[in-house]
C-alpha cells in the first residue's frame, strides 16, 4: 500500500521568511496530493491540492510542487505570519472512487513574531 | 452553520465500556470517513460509507463498527474499549467527484 513521508517534523521561521515541507510517496499509482492544515482543538482543513498532470499550483502566499519521477511534493509559504502557525499534514491518494488519503506524520510549523 | 458536526467532543470512559461517536453532515455530501489521530498526531483512515455503502474497511479491530443510518450520518460504536482506543476521532465528508474532504471538529476519547 500507499507510504508518505513528511519532514520535518518541527519546523521555526520567523515571521515574513518562507517555509518548505516536503513530502515523498512510494505508490507511483498515487496521483492526488493535498495538503491540510490544522489548527488547535479543531479538524484538519485542506489548504491546497495538486494532481499529478501538474507540476506547480500557486494560490497567494502558498504553492505545492509535484516531482513525479521523484515520487516528491513540497508546500511552500512565503512571507509567512503568526496566523499560519498550525501542523500541516501531507497526504497521496488515487484520485478515484473511494479516495482513500495516506497521510504524512505532520509538520508543526511555528511563526516566530 | 453547513459542517460536519460530532458528539460528543470529549468521551472519558473505563477499559471495557461500550461507546459510540456520531458524526452528521449537512453539506448534502454522499461519502463520509472516520480517521483516527494518535497522539503523536498521525492520521489514519478506519472507514469510509459512500451513500450507507460501506466502501474503505482498514484493518481496524472488530470493536470498531461503523454504521450509517442515511446518506448524512456515520456513527462510530466501540465495544470492549482498551487503553489503545485513546486518540481523537475525526468524521469528514466529501461529494464524489469532487476532492475536498472536510473534518468535524473531532471526539477526544479517553479510556481509563
Amino acid at each position: 500500500g500507499e507510504n508518505v513521508e513528511q519532514h520535518p517534523s518541527t519546523l521555526s521561521v520567523q515571521e515574513g521568511d518562507s517555509a518548505v515541507i516536503k513530502c515523498t510517496y512510494s505508490d507511483s499509482a498515487s496521483n492526488y496530493f493535498p495538503w491540510y492544515k490544522q489548527e488547535l482543538g479543531k479538524g484538519p482543513q485542506l489548504i491546497i491540492d495538486i494532481r499529478s498532470n501538474v507540476g506547480e499550483k500557486k494560490d497567494q502566499r502558498i504553492a505545492v510542487t509535484l516531482n513525479k519521477t521523484a515520487k516528491h511534493f513540497s508546500l511552500h509559504i512565503t512571507e509567512t505570519q503568526p496566523e499560519d502557525s498550525a501542523v500541516y499534514f501531507c497526504a497521496a491518494s488515487i484520485d478515484q472512487g473511494a479516495q482513500k488519503l495516506v497521510f504524512g506524520q505532520g509538520t508543526r510549523l511555528t511563526i516566530n513574531p | 452553520d453547513t459542517a460536519v458536526s460530532q458528539t460528543p467532543k470529549y468521551l472519558v470512559t473505563q477499559m471495557g465500556n461500550d461507546k459510540s461517536i456520531k458524526c452528521e453532515q449537512n453539506l448534502g455530501h454522499d461519502t463520509m470517513y472516520w480517521y483516527k489521530q494518535d497522539s503523536k498526531k498521525f492520521l489514519k483512515i478506519m472507514f469510509s460509507y459512500n451513500n450507507k455503502e460501506l466502501i474503505i474497511n482498514e484493518t481496524v479491530p472488530n470493536r470498531f463498527s461503523p454504521k450509517s443510518p442515511d446518506k448524512a450520518h456515520l456513527n462510530l460504536h466501540i465495544n470492549s474499549l482498551e487503553l489503545g482506543d485513546s486518540a481523537v476521532y475525526f468524521c469528514a465528508s466529501r461529494l464524489a467527484d469532487y476532492n475536498e474532504q472536510f473534518f468535524g471538529p473531532g471526539t477526544r476519547l479517553t479510556v481509563l
